[in-house]
């Protein structure tokens, strides 16, 4: 069974550009989770989506976005790019619980 | 505020012994308790859930949860070198899972 999976794996981008990352959930999962981890830190939670609907959001501005599909995939859209936006974005998918991971991607603001 | 705490370490346990790990949880209400070890620069992995007061082993982990003190535990037996990682405690409820700060294990040969 393939796990979570999540694109591009890292990302280089600079102050004020645009990014979308990417992520599919383990077949049969409808809720998809994202967070974000600085280096060093704990993660901190993003946003939940579970039937195509976002179902909480974590204390992160409005350029922090996403959605989902209706084959339960995700995507999370950051705006206008800081150079604290450093860090492992991870999605987490599950059909009621536990969470489990993907990979992650790794974004670097210059 | 829902919290969950965790002591964030470094907790250095010789190798062959038990590491311990502890977590404490605000929300009476909560249902699920889980565990997860993440290496650095990995993802969390999932290593162990449990759901009703009392012991669940798996292999070298067991997992202890007491409602009433609202705390959960992780011990590690017979601890190897790969077990060094930092080791998430998350909570859930009905409507989401929260996740501790972690705790950095490191395993001294």
């Amino acid at each position: 069974e393939a796990g979570v999976t999540q694109s591009p794996t890292h990302l280089i981008k600079t102050r004020g550009q645009q990014v979308t990352l990417r992520c599919s959930p383990i077949s049969g999962h409808t809720s998809v989770y994202w967070y974000q981890q600085a280096l060093g830190l704990g993660l901190q939670f993003l946003l939940w989506y579970d039937e195509g609907e976002e179902r909480n959001r974590g204390n992160f501005p409005p350029r922090f976005s996403g959605r989902q599909f209706p084959n339960y995939s995700s995507e999370l859209n950051v705006n206008a790019l800081e150079l604290e936006d450093s860090a492992l974005y991870l999605c987490a998918s599950s059909f009621g619980q536990p969470q489990h991971f993907g990979d992650g991607t790794r974004l670097s603001i210059l | 505020q829902k919290e969950v705490e965790q002591n964030s370490g470094p907790l250095s346990v010789p190798e062959g012994a038990i590491a311990s790990l502890n977590c404490t949880y605000s929300d009476r209400g909560s249902q699920s308790f889980f565990w997860y070890r993440q290496y650095s620069g990995k993802s969390p992995e999932l290593i162990m859930s449990i759901y009703s007061n009392g012991d669940k082993e798996d292999g070298r982990f067991t997992a202890q949860l007491n409602k009433a003190s609202q705390y959960v535990s992780l011990l590690i037996r017979d601890s190897q070198p790969s077990d060094s990682a930092t080791y998430l405690c998350a909570v859930g409820g009905d409507d989401k899972i929260i996740f501790g700060k972690g705790t950095r294990l490191h395993i001294l040969p």
